[in-house]
């Protein structure tokens, strides 16, 4: 019951695509849905997340979309570009300790120029 | 630069030997946790302390142990080391309990330790 899921494994998209993965949780005690970004060498860092209060969130080129019924959120990258490419992971907490996290076995991403 | 840095960047040791990762979070920070990243496993959650006091354990071998110090730093100690804890360990740290409820963690570069 703790897992998130998350798929696809590994993403090709050209610049100025859009990428999509996604992510599907079993706690429904979860109330924090972050997604962190990992580049070779460095520690993940933290994209955007979201509260189960709403469906979607937007920063920038990155869009979190959830479906608290379903389980499921995602997230898009739009106008995808090669400096987009990394490892990026979903991860799911409680609000009330948002640094204890079980993370998704992570996408890697690469944008072809 | 995410402000919280850990030493050594990397590490090679023996089997059956101990090793001590430190952390040292970002100023002001009360909350450490370290996780461990493997290929396998992928990136798991190992143990937190908040302010000197262990908060949360997950899944956390019986040789591994953590500590946080007055200074804050910390420290995690891997003992009788094995082949498979070959893994790239990571400290993040979090304010805590912020205005907005619990605020963000931050990670650092991790410690890559291979175990010959």
């Amino acid at each position: 019951q703790q897992q998130v899921k998350q798929s696809p494994q590994s993403l090709i998209v050209q610049k100025g695509g859009i990428s999509i993965i996604n992510c599907a949780y079993e706690n429904t005690a979860f109330d924090y849905f972050p997604w962190y970004q990992q580049f070779p060498g460095k520690g993940p860092a933290l994209l955007i997340a979201i509260r189960p209060d709403v469906s979607e969130k937007k920063e920038g080129r990155f869009t979190i979309s959830f479906n608290k019924s379903a389980k499921q959120f995602s997230l898009h990258i739009m106008d995808s570009q090669p400096g987009d490419s990394a490892t990026y992971f979903c991860a799911a907490s409680k609000l009330s300790n948002t640094g204890k996290l079980i993370f998704g076995q992570g996408t890697t991403l690469q944008v072809k120029p | 630069d995410s402000g919280v840095t850990q030493t050594p960047k990397h590490l090679i040791t023996a089997t059956g030997q101990r090793v001590t990762l430190r952390c040292s979070p970002r100023s002001g920070d009360l909350s450490v946790y370290w996780y461990q990243q493997s290929l396998d496993q992928g990136l798991q959650f190992l143990i937190q302390y908040y302010n000197g006091e262990e908060r949360a354990k997950g899944n956390i071998l019986e040789r591994f142990s953590a500590q946080q110090f007055p200074d804050l730093h910390s420290e995690l100690n891997l003992s009788s080391l094995e082949l498979g804890d070959s893994a790239l360990y990571f400290c993040a740290s979090s304010e805590g309990e912020g205005m907005g409820g619990w605020t963000e963690a931050f990670f650092g570069q991790g410690t890559r330790l291979t175990v010959v």
